[in-house]
């Protein structure tokens, strides 16, 4: 079971300019959750997904944030145009459907963005 | 919404003694309460969870409590040993069948286990 998988690992970029962050949850769970981590506001959920569809984007923190998943193996965040208060850790988490009896959250690496 | 605390927010502690984190939500709903432990520069990990229908949780030299009345549950670590140290989240969640269920998460406890 190779895990949640992130890329890339470390982000450095411009202010203004696009970032996309990418996600591959393990193969089976069938839900996937965003997260945002910096040492002022802690981990906060940014959007979650439960069979490929947005269930809460309630986190999103501005328009300038989006998240799709296209299919069962892959998510994306992307931030466009990006800002230097953006800096932060973005992990990806999936869990596996509920009926299997396991709840729990298994989180990937993290990518380190940071905005110049 | 959900809202969880969590105190203390660093913990410092000799080896083998015990260290116990603490957290309250808001939610009478939520029924699922996991503890991650985060080390440097890896994502969370589940270490430990339990449900509204317990009261107590142990896992060797980890133990969870859960007061439904009080809306407090507490993560207790015996023992102590250096590879403890890492930052602790507690969570809490209304989680209902089909998955999909969001945590919301404490502002996490940095423990330090000293030699």
């Amino acid at each position: 079971d190779a895990g949640v998988i992130q890329s890339p690992r470390h982000e450095v970029t411009e202010m203004g300019q696009e970032v996309t962050l990418r996600c591959k949850p393990i193969s089976g769970h069938n839900s996937l959750f965003w997260y945002r981590q910096t040492m002022m506001r802690g981990l906060e959920l940014l959007i979650y997904f439960n069979n490929n569809v947005p269930i809460d984007d309630s986190g999103m923190p501005e328009d300038r944030f989006s998240a799709k998943m296209p299919n069962a193996s892959f998510s994306t965040l992307k931030i466009q145009p990006s800002e230097p208060r953006d800096s932060a850790v973005y992990f990806c988490a999936s869990s596996p459907p509920g009926t299997s009896g396991r709840n729990e959250q298994f989180f990937g690496p993290g990518t380190r963005l940071t905005v110049l | 919404g959900e809202n969880v605390e969590q105190h203390p927010s660093t913990l410092s502690v000799q080896e083998g003694d015990s260290a116990v984190i603490k957290c309250t939500y808001s939610d009478s709903a939520s029924n699922y309460f996991p503890w991650y432990k985060q080390e440097l520069g890896k994502g969370p990990q589940l270490i430990i969870d339990i449900r509204s229908n317990v009261g107590e949780k142990k896992d060797q030299r980890i133990a969870v409590t859960l007061n439904k009345t009080a809306k407090h549950f507490s993560l207790h670590i015996t023992e102590t040993q250096p590879e403890d140290s890492a930052v602790y989240f507690c969570a809490a969640s209304n989680q209902l069948t089909g998955g999909g269920n969001k945590l919301t998460f404490g502002t996490g406890t940095q423990l330090k286990v000293e030699l």
